[in-house]
């Protein structure tokens, strides 16, 4: 089955420390998605690449980063977690850049939860 | 103006009964109203969307009711079961722009 694939499920670093997380997708879309999930709150979007054109929101801290060496492929960077980067990071495709009506909703994966010490 | 507000932040329903979540919004330039499920431990997953030129669409036990002058919009489920229980988002945008979710409504359904 075609899917989006967070590794891994579970990661926890210390504070400072840097960490990476992967996504991968077999869906072929073009656009990839990193979004933030706090506990009990709406999913918050982090930065998207359409392609190889990389758009950050305007909200997001300097300290994430991100990478798509292929479409397959995309990676978050947190440089130096903080405590309050403690959450749930969901990593989303799409065939269009736009979510528009019907013909290219977003597809999630199940998420890796990021835990601070 | 890119808010969507969304209530009750959780609902508790008994196995059978309609579960009733409400949105609103005030940026009358967004176009496309989807509703994402979300069980514990997983990603959200596309259940039903809407444009604003239909006041309703139903997928099953699940209908989106749309009020255009209102601007809201609100998800029913019908016959709701255990199954249901689940954090559902409502959201929208405009064809040029991102999604904005909702806070979310955390369903419980008890047999």
């Amino acid at each position: 089955d075609a899917m989006v694939i967070q590794n891994p499920r579970y990661q926890v670093t210390q504070f400072g420390k840097p960490v990476t997380l992967s996504c991968s997708q077999t869906l072929n879309h073009n656009v990839m998605y990193w979004y933030q999930q706090k506990s009990s709150q709406a999913p918050k979007l982090l930065f998207h690449y359409y392609d190889k054109d990389f758009n950050n929101e305007a909200d997001t801290p300097d300290n994430f980063q991100s990478r798509r060496p292929n479409t397959s492929f995309c990676f978050l960077d947190i440089r130096s977690p903080g405590l309050g980067d403690a959450a749930m990071y969901l990593c989303a495709t799409s065939r269009a850049r736009l979510p528009g009506p019907a013909n290219s909703p977003l597809h999630f994966g199940n998420g890796t939860r990021l835990t601070v010490t | 103006q890119q808010q969507v507000k969304q209530s009750p932040q959780s609902l508790i329903v008994q196995k059978g009964g309609i579960s009733i979540i409400n949105c609103a919004y005030e940026n009358t330039a967004f176009d496309y109203f989807p509703w994402y499920q979300q069980f514990p431990g997983k990603g959200p997953a596309l259940l039903i969307a809407i444009r604003p030129d239909v006041s309703e669409k139903k997928e099953g036990r699940f209908t989106i009711s749309f009020n255009k002058s209102a601007k809201q919009f609100s998800l029913h489920i019908m016959d709701s079961q255990p199954g249901d229980s689940a954090t559902y988002f409502c959201a929208a945008s405009m064809v040029t722009d991102k999604l904005i979710f909702g806070t979310g409504t955390r369903l419980q359904v008890f047999p």
